[in-house]
């Protein structure tokens, strides 16, 4: 068990460019989560995914962001046209099916839009 | 609506006890979960309440009220290491599979020598 990882560990990209972050969960885990961090406040839920099907998506999440879990293992989470304030870290998740099972979360994607 | 209160910064000397406070409101309840966060890392997860009462895991020890909708976290024997971001974690009752956490902005915790 090598934990949940996350590429890349650093961003930082122009307003406007398109970017993309990969997420390996824990790899009997069949729920990922995505969750967005700024700086002083808690991770804000994203979007959800069990298996491969995503299952909710956060009214944060605008028409701007997109995220895939093709199949059912890694998962990508992609930004169209950035701006600014999409700058924070964005962590990704992982559990067991069920409630009772805690998350265990990746390093995160530090993103700066510049 | 769905709130989760706890507050930002607390300071504690080394080897003392300190308590960290969350209360919430949310539709419906899952759980609550504590996780510590240090500068610039992922979440870790500390401790899961469902029930009413205290749970014990060696220096830490989380309490869950359901009526009240609050809990806390409690850290004995503070050591330099437990300075750290303490996130408090709310599972609700969304209507399907989703069990999404909703956080808190999390209690800042700086431990003095």
């Amino acid at each position: 068990d090598t934990g949940v990882s996350q590429d890349p560990r650093h961003k930082i990209t122009k307003r406007g460019q398109n970017v993309t972050f990969r997420c390996d969960p824990i790899s009997e885990h069949n729920r990922l989560y995505w969750y967005r961090q700024t700086l002083g406040q808690g991770p804000e839920f994203l979007t959800y995914f069990q298996n491969e099907a995503q299952l909710e998506k956060s009214r944060l999440l605008s028409d701007r962001f997109s995220a895939e879990r093709p199949k059912g293992s890694f998962s990508t989470l992609e930004i169209q046209r950035t701006e600014q304030g999409d700058s924070a870290m964005y962590l990704c998740a992982s559990s067991l099916n069920g409630i009772f099972y805690e998350q265990y979360f990746g390093p995160g994607t530090r993103l700066t839009v510049t | 609506g769905q709130n989760i209160d706890q507050p930002t910064e607390m300071t504690a000397t080394e080897g003392a006890i300190v308590q960290i406070n969350c209360t919430y409101q949310t539709s419906g309840f899952n759980g609550l979960f504590w996780y510590q966060q240090h500068a610039g890392e992922a979440p870790t997860f500390l401790s899961y309440n469902v029930l009413d009462g205290l749970e014990e895991k060696g220096r830490f020890s989380s309490f869950l009220s359901r009526s009240k909708g609050y809990s806390y976290l409690l850290l004995k024997e503070l050591q330099m290491k437990d300075s750290a971001s303490y996130l408090c974690a709310v599972i609700g009752d969304y209507g399907g599979a989703t069990n999404k956490l909703i956080f808190g902005t999390g209690t800042l915790l700086a431990v003095q020598p």
